[in-house]
C-alpha cells in the first residue's frame, strides 16, 4: 500500500483533457513540494513536472500541475498516443523521514 | 550529457550478497545527492536510499536499513549499494537518480539511470 494515493489506471481520447489526482497527508504532500514523473513502457521513469507545478524544458506546455494542501493533480491536455504511460506522484514525507510515491497510474489513450 | 549508468545487478540466491554501481558523467557528480530507488516486477516505484553529496550522510527507507548501504566515490563518479541478506521480495530493477534541489524544501530526482536488474531466486 503507498503512502500517497493515486487511481491506478485512467483513459482518454486523442485530444482531450485527462487529470490524474494524487493525494496524500500533512506529513508529505502538505508539507513539501511534489514531483510527477513519467514512465513509458519499458523505459526508466523521466521528470515531467517538480515543486508542483515546475515543467523541465522540454516537456511539452500540455502538461501542468497543481497542488492543493494534501492533494496533487496532473493534467494533460492534447492528449496524445505518445502519452500512453505509467504517472506517478512523489513528495518528502517528514514522519517517515524518506520520499514516498503514489502507487502509479496507467494512462490510456484510446 | 548528463548520463547515470547502473551495473552490478543479476541473479542471487536469497540470503546471498550483491553490490550496485552507477557511474555518473556528464556533471560535477561529488556536487549532488544521490539516490536508489527500485521497481518490483509489475510494480511502482519505491524509494530505497540518498546518500549526500559528499558522502557524510545517509538516509534509507524504514524497512530497509539495517540490510542496505548506499555510498559514494567521488574521485571515480560512482555511486554504490551493498545490499545483504537478500530476500525474494528484493527482486526488482534498482535505478539511481541524481537529487536536484533549490533550497532546502524544494528537491525532485533528475535524471534517472536505465536501471539494473536484481533476481534474487534460489
Amino acid at each position: 500500500q503507498s503512502v500517497l494515493t493515486q487511481s491506478p489506471s485512467a483513459s482518454g481520447t486523442p485530444g482531450q483533457r485527462v487529470t490524474i489526482s494524487c493525494s496524500g497527508s500533512s506529513s508529505n504532500i502538505g508539507s513539501n513540494t511534489v514531483n510527477w514523473y513519467q514512465q513509458l513502457p519499458g523505459t526508466a521513469p523521466k521528470l515531467l513536472i517538480y515543486s508542483n507545478n515546475q515543467r523541465p524544458s522540454g516537456v511539452p506546455d500540455r502538461f501542468s500541475g497543481s497542488k492543493s494542501g494534501t492533494s496533487t493533480s496532473l493534467a494533460i491536455s492534447g492528449l496524445q498516443s505518445e502519452d500512453e504511460a505509467d504517472y506517478y506522484c512523489a513528495a518528502w514525507d517528514v514522519s517517515l523521514n524518506g520520499w514516498v510515491f503514489g502507487g502509479g497510474t496507467k494512462l490510456t489513450v484510446l | 550529457q548528463v548520463h547515470l549508468v547502473e551495473s552490478g545487478g543479476g541473479v542471487v540466491q536469497p540470503g546471498r550478497s550483491l553490490r550496485l554501481s552507477c557511474a555518473a558523467s556528464g556533471f560535477t557528480f561529488g556536487s549532488y545527492a544521490m539516490h536508489w530507488v527500485r521497481q518490483a516486477p509489475g510494480k511502482g516505484l519505491e524509494w530505497v536510499a540518498v546518500v549526500s553529496y559528499d558522502g557524510m550522510n545517509e538516509n534509507y527507507a524504514v524497512s530497509l536499513k539495517g540490510r542496505f548501504t548506499i555510498s559514494r566515490d567521488n574521485s571515480k563518479n560512482t555511486l554504490h549499494l551493498q545490499m545483504v541478506s537478500l530476500r525474494a521480495e528484493d527482486t526488482a530493477v534498482y535505478y539511481c537518480a541524481r537529487e536536484n534541489a533549490y533550497g532546502e524544501v524544494e528537491k525532485w530526482f533528475d535524471p534517472w539511470g536505465q536501471g539494473t536488474l536484481v533476481t534474487v531466486s534460489s
